[in-house]
């Protein structure tokens, strides 16, 4: 099973850029990269998805190096409106249509 | 695009009786639905995987009685805790998916509070 491993929490001011690294050491070759932010009391929403190299949005960027085992998504000049739980997800090997979800790391955003 | 809607939002029922929850996909076709459950502070839990027609796949360790889970259309999924109990009350949330290859991108809905009491 490909499971990820993220910080358990991590802590940044208004302005600033923050990078979260997510460890995927099993990850499948046709396996994508998705990263997901959740707020209290709310579904996940999607950030970004990327299967190599780099991937940028109107919101963050995703480096993944060429062995893929690990991916960071980027967040550049982070508010408080940020502060939320960032999940790190890839395939699941053993079942089609399967994410399984990691502790996540949970950000805090400090004026 | 890609919008998942849940319905209700939130509910509190007695002991004993059954909640019904929905899921609709509102703008594509969804080939897969996924049931999850979060527990506050903890992360979500895959309940089960549904596909259009078809029976669903329930993770190990939930009771596929209790969860009932309807696929009934490519827009709609239902899931139904029987004979709820206080430790039921958690926080629902539905995905859905539309790809044609295995690790598509899943879109959550916005999540049901159920509170048991």
């Amino acid at each position: 099973l490909a499971k990820t491993t993220q910080p358990i929490s991590m802590d940044s001011y208004e302005g600033q850029e923050v990078n979260i690294t997510c460890s995927h050491n099993n990850i499948a070759t046709n396996d994508y990269i998705t990263w997901y932010q959740q707020f209290p009391s709310q579904g996940p929403r999607f950030i970004i998805q990327g299967y190599k190299t780099k991937v940028t949005n109107e919101v963050a960027s995703l480096f993944i190096p060429a062995d893929r085992k690990s991916s960071t998504l980027s967040l550049p000049r982070v508010s408080l409106s940020d502060t939320a739980v960032y999940y790190c997800l890839v395939g699941d090997l053993g079942v089609a249509y399967k994410y399984i979800f990691g502790t996540g790391t949970r950000l805090k955003v400090l004026a | 695009g890609a919008v998942v809607s849940q319905h209700p939002s939130w509910v509190i029922c007695k002991s004993g009786t059954s909640v019904k929850i929905e899921c609709r996909s509102l703008d594509f076709q969804a080939t897969t639905m996924f049931w999850y459950r979060q527990f506050p502070k903890q992360s979500l839990m895959l309940m089960a995987t549904s596909n259009e027609g078809s029976k669903a796949t329930y993770e190990q360790g939930v009771e596929k009685d209790k969860f009932l889970i309807n696929h009934a259309s490519l827009t709609l999924s239902t899931l139904t805790v029987t004979s709820a109990h206080p430790e039921d009350s958690s926080f629902y949330i539905c995905s859905a998916s539309f790809g044609l290859s295995e690790w598509e991108t899943q879109y959550f809905g916005p999540g049901t509070r159920l509170l048991v009491l």
